[in-house]
């Protein structure tokens, strides 16, 4: 049971260019959602999914897009990176918005 | 902003010490939950505590919740090495659909 797993675990990209990162679970989970963490602020919501189909906005969601076309895939996109946007990404999944959160091991980003 | 805050930002105690960590919240929650995050790993599970029960305990585990005072407090008692972690509360605020996360408190145990 692999649980959350996120793919790129590392990437570099230059100032303007374009990325998705991808999250796939095999829990079945309803809930999907994407944090960004840097020093000192903890995690941040970016934007989260209720189910196959939807999406919504958290605390943090300019400059980035997600879609969720299939229940176990919640993809992140950047479309034009900036420095700002350099850090610690993580994934999580949970069968109810009420229960506990499946992570993945994180994406690091960074933006030159 | 930020829904959770943990207090304090940073706790270092000794090997076999206890370690007290707290969270105050903004707006009503469901439930509040903690985590705790290793160097360079995602988050992992450890409490869940709904907003209708006052303590819980898991192992050396004890999770307090204040719905008055919008507060809960996590014990982890006779404090290991291994225990060496940044930990965080999280919660669900009632109608809102989603998990928010405080800031944290990065513990170190001393050998």
């Amino acid at each position: 049971n692999a649980g959350v797993t996120q793919t790129p675990k590392f990437r570099v990209l230059k100032t303007g260019q374009s990325m998705t990162l991808l999250c796939a679970q095999d829990m079945n989970h309803e809930y999907m959602y994407w944090y960004r963490q840097d020093p000192g602020m903890g995690l941040r919501l970016i934007h989260y999914s209720v189910g196959e189909g939807t999406t919504a906005k958290g605390e943090v969601p300019d400059g980035y897009n997600v879609s969720r076309l299939k229940k176990q895939n919640f993809l992140l996109g950047l479309e034009s990176a900036a420095p700002s946007q350099t850090s610690v990404y993580f994934c999580a999944s949970s069968y109810e918005g009420e229960t506990e959160a499946f992570f993945g091991q994180g994406t690091r980003l960074t933006v030159v | 902003s930020q829904q959770g805050e943990e207090d304090p930002q940073a706790l270092s105690i000794q090997e076999g010490e206890n370690a007290t960590m707290n969270c105050s919240y903004k707006t009503s929650i469901n439930n509040l939950q903690w985590y705790r995050q290793n160097s360079g790993r995602g988050l992992v599970h450890l409490i869940l505590i709904r907003s209708n029960e006052r303590e819980k305990h898991s192992g050396r585990l004890r999770v307090t919740l204040d719905t008055s005072k919008k507060s809960s407090s996590l014990l982890i008692t006779a404090s290991r090495a291994a225990d060496t972690a940044s930990y965080f509360c999280a919660t669900d605020r009632q109608g809102a659909q989603k998990l928010v996360f405080g800031q944290g408190t990065r513990l170190t145990i001393n050998p």
